[in-house]
């Protein structure tokens, strides 16, 4: 069975450009999310999708990020404008309603 | 503001040694507490979880201790060999959606 599956695995952009990044999460799972990875900590939920509702985006910062899940299977993270601090690395997970959490490899984003 | 502390923040440990890792949590209402392995270029795994009814669970070399009372749990990972070397984190959460992370701690075991 395929697991969470993320592209690109790696971006280098600089500031002010735009970026998105895609997940196809395990098929069958309802629930997805959004994970922000700074180095050296652990993931800081961003957003949480039921089928195609976010049920969760406190922590987006909704000025420069967005999401969507159409249809509720894929699923694309945009960043507009990037900012330097925004480097980090984007993880995308899915379940089935709220059991155990898959993660992708992640999507690593450098800003210069 | 972090909910869950971790610590310490790396660790070497020879093989067949025993690596201990120490999380502390505020929030009362965290009834699940699961621990992440993430390798390099990976996406964290679960390795064990544990919930508040219980003191202790063990899945082969992995053991959670939990402590209710003090809020805090500890991972402990027996006879360590060089292929547990990663970083390893603890969560916590309640109604098993929304994860709280540590910090993280990178264990690198020393054959």
């Amino acid at each position: 069975e395929a697991g969470v599956v993320q592209s690109p695995r790696y971006k280098i952009i600089e500031k002010k450009q735009p970026v998105a990044f895609w997940c196809n999460p395990i098929s069958g799972h309802n629930t997805l999310y959004w994970y922000l990875q700074n180095l050296g900590q652990g993931p800081e939920l961003l957003i949480r999708y039921e089928n195609e509702e976010a049920v969760d985006d406190s922590q987006l910062p909704k000025d420069r990020f967005s999401a969507e899940r159409l249809k509720g299977v894929d699923s694309t993270l945009k960043i507009q404008p990037a900012e330097l601090g925004d480097s980090a690395v984007y993880l995308c997970a899915s379940s089935l309603a709220n059991h155990e959490q898959f993660f992708g490899p992640g999507t690593r984003l450098t800003v210069l | 503001q972090q909910q869950v502390k971790q610590s310490p923040q790396s660790l070497i440990v020879q093989k067949g040694g025993i690596s201990i890792i120490n999380c502390a949590y505020e929030n009362t209402a965290f009834d699940y507490f699961p621990w992440y392995q993430q390798f390099p270029g990976k996406g964290p795994a679960l390795l064990i979880a544990i919930r508040p009814d219980v003191s202790e669970k063990k899945e082969g070399r992995f053991t959670i201790s939990f402590n209710k009372s003090a809020k805090q749990f500890s991972l402990h990972i027996m006879d360590s060999q060089p292929g547990d070397s990663a970083t390893y984190f603890c969560a916590a959460s309640r109604n098993d959606y929304k994860l709280s992370f540590g910090a993280g701690t990178t264990v690198t075991v020393r054959a």
